[in-house]
């Protein structure tokens, strides 16, 4: 156990709607990242945050966005859905804006679009 | 980031050590070469990082070839529960990670 939560475990939905993603990071870190892990896609990074701002971007779609709020946890916010965005989604956490090993994984939520 | 390629899958003996193999040709002084593996969608997991020196954990070794073009973990006593797939990732810490498709790993009985 990583320490890193995520809600809910599992999510079906229909093209179209939006889903919200939830993350809390282990107890003190202050760093949130979500990545993206798809069959033919492999696991890519998305954003990061750092105690409410956000740090860095990556390959994240015009229709998603994320936010970190006070409490530190993170929402991954995904809107329009399409049959691609089916995938595990994974936060992870760190202390400080770190290196990857520094970098604790949740369990994921898979999402699956239909 | 480098590009790293690896073998889609290998099996291995329990008890017996696992050799998984990666190829970093384009490999830049400054990047990281990074282990992680994950277990059946799990998240996952770190296990090891070297820049080039070889290195050695409660988990693993990291040897990396003097021109770093290529390196090898290696598990020295496989057993059930190290079945994963395990992603070679090279890396200056962009955030531009690229895990890729990695190794199948199982462990056989």
């Amino acid at each position: 156990d990583s320490g890193v939560t995520q809600t809910p475990k599992h999510l079906i939905t229909a093209t179209g709607q939006r889903v919200t993603l939830r993350c809390s990071p282990r107890s003190g870190d202050l760093s949130v990242y979500w990545y993206q892990q798809s069959l033919d896609q492999g696991l890519q990074f998305l954003i990061q945050y750092y105690n409410g701002e956000e740090r860095a971007k990556g390959n994240i779609l015009e229709r998603f966005s994320a936010q970190q709020f006070p409490d530190l946890h993170s929402e991954l916010n995904l809107s329009s859905l399409e049959l691609g965005d089916s995938a595990l989604y994974f936060c992870a956490s760190s202390l400080a804006p770190g290196q990857l090993y520094e970098q604790y994984f949740g369990p994921g939520t898979r999402l699956t679009v239909t | 980031d480098a590009k790293t390629t690896q073998p889609p899958s290998m099996d291995c003996a329990e008890g017996r050590a696992a050799n998984l193999p990666c190829n970093h040709s384009t490999i830049s002084g400054n990047e990281y070469v990074y282990w992680y593996r994950q277990i059946h969608s799990q998240g996952p997991q770190y296990i090891i990082h070297g820049l080039k020196n070889n290195e050695t954990n409660e988990m693993a070794s990291l040897i990396i070839t003097e021109d770093r073009k290529s390196s090898t973990l290696i598990l020295p006593h496989a057993t059930l529960r190290d079945t994963a797939v395990y992603y070679c990732i090279v890396t200056s810490g962009t955030y531009k990670y690229i895990f890729g498709t990695g190794t199948r790993l199982k462990v056989l009985a």
